[in-house]
């Protein structure tokens, strides 16, 4: 079986960093890209970023380029999203995805990481 | 950027009921369109992908049809298990979604 289980969500003040994880099982994690999807409370869906299996391809939307940074450690079965110079508006409940053709689509889920950016 | 746009945002209909909800591409996507469910609390449940391919282990009373900018989801005959809300997401550049339809007991 497939699963997804994020980690790492908390209360940052405005300007701090996070580090989420992503722990994947149930399939050969190096082989599929993945991605993150945000939701903010009470709001509909955004990618926030995508990642190739190997590692070498990133990929990121506009509101996060360049304070956001994902990874993974394909020996581990770990994805990471960096999150730098955070603001307010990216509280949200952050979800890991298993993109299973690399074209974005996502079939498989993680119940999600709470991220409240707050002083 | 694609902006996609779904209606209605809130639908209330009765089991048994047959429901289609709309999606908008602000752009031809061709056929790169998914359909996801969401309950409360929960992570979402890819339905449809391709515009009209139904994703393993999904009931046949959902389905799919569009291209280009117009595309639908349709329950057939709607259960208790499916009031929740659906997403329309856009992958053929990088990826968007809809705002949601909310689909509730009448």
């Amino acid at each position: 079986e497939v699963q997804l289980l994020e980690s790492g969500g908390g209360l940052v003040q405005p300007g701090g960093s996070l580090r989420l994880s992503c722990a994947a099982s149930g399939f050969t994690f190096s082989t599929f890209a993945m991605s993150w999807v945000r939701q903010a409370p009470g709001k509909g869906l955004e990618w926030v970023s995508a990642i190739s299996g190997s590692g070498i391809s990133t990929y990121y939307a506009d509101s996060v380029r360049g304070r956001f940074t994902v990874s993974r450690d394909n020996s581990k079965n770990t994805l990471y999203l960096q999150m730098n110079s955070l603001r307010a508006e990216d509280t949200a409940v952050y979800h890991c995805a298993k993109d299973p053709d690399g074209d974005l689509h996502f079939d498989c889920w993680g119940q999600g990481t709470l991220v409240t950016v707050s002083s | 950027d694609i902006q996609m746009t779904q209606s209605p945002s809130t639908l209330s209909a009765s089991v048994g009921d047959r429901v289609t909800i709309t999606c908008r591409a602000s752009q031809s996507i061709s056929n790169w369109l998914a359909w996801y469910q969401q309950k409360p609390g929960k992570a979402p449940k890819l339905l449809i992908y391709k515009a009209s391919s139904l994703q393993s282990g999904v009931p046949s009373r959902f389905s799919g049809s569009g291209s280009g900018t117009e595309f639908t989801l349709t329950i057939s005959s709607l259960q208790p298990d499916d009031f929740a809300i659906y997403y329309c997401q856009q992958y053929s550049n990088y990826s968007t979604f809809g705002g949601g339809t909310k689909v509730e007991i009448k």
